[in-house]
């Protein structure tokens, strides 16, 4: 039980058009979603944490016009990297878990995105 | 708040030793205590959790950890190292909330 599927595992864009990466729940409802980003060798930097039917909350840093975050079920949660630079190139992890108390995260396998 | 220290960046050990990841938190309240596992890329996947109760908590593929509440550590270990062990290891904290704080990482590489 608990799985997470992200898609698409791998994705190469131009430099300026957009990417949507999406994040399901299969077996279990996700009260809260978190969307990471992983430079090689290094831990995961969180990006945002998003909450079905309600805004997202960013961490420091991350462009919020820049890194979309739409939660709209309690299954699936995308992210979208608008106007995507080669800067952006990255391993981008989606996580969820189904409630507040000591249920552990579930990760999705991750998205390597690359801009060319 | 919480944080998440692991101490040594890179671990390597021969094949069938002993493996043993350090992880020590902080936190101002009762802590749940993970570790997760991460093979190239890939996701994380959960090798154990500590909640409450038992202090040693054994976990998927022979791993175990042990929570000292004294020490405030909660180390890794493995009695006997495969090769299949061989990926990045990550330690995280929890507290009943939302937010999840994860350590810096370890490698471990296992020798034949």
């Amino acid at each position: 039980g608990a799985v997470v599927s992200q898609h698409p595992s791998r994705v190469i864009c131009k430099s300026g058009t957009s990417v949507k990466i999406e994040c399901r729940s299969l077996d279990f409802q996700a009260t809260t979603m978190f969307w990471y980003r992983q430079f090689p060798k290094q831990s995961l930097m969180l990006m945002a944490t998003s909450n079905e039917g309600s805004k997202a909350t960013y961490e420091q840093g991350v462009e919020k016009d820049k890194f979309l975050i739409n939660h709209a079920s309690l299954t699936l949660s995308t992210l979208t990297v608008t106007s995507a630079h080669p800067e952006d190139s990255s391993f981008y992890i989606c996580s969820a878990r189904a409630d507040r108390g000591n249920s552990p995260l579930h990760f999705g396998n991750g998205t390597r995105l690359t801009v060319t | 708040a919480q944080s998440v220290t692991q101490l040594g960046s890179h671990v390597s050990v021969s094949e069938g030793a002993l493996v043993l990841l350090r992880c020590n938190y902080s936190s101002s309240v009762p802590p749940y205590l993970f570790w997760y596992v991460q093979y190239p890329n890939q996701g994380l996947q959960l090798l154990l959790k500590y909640t409450t109760g038992a202090t040693l908590v054994k976990g998927i593929n022979g791993f175990e950890a042990e929570f000292k509440k004294s020490e405030t550590s909660f180390h890794l270990t493995k009695p006997s190292a495969h090769m299949s062990d061989a990926a990045e290891y990550f330690c995280a904290v929890s507290a009943a909330g939302n937010q999840f704080y994860f350590g810096t990482g370890t490698s471990l590489t296992v020798i034949p």
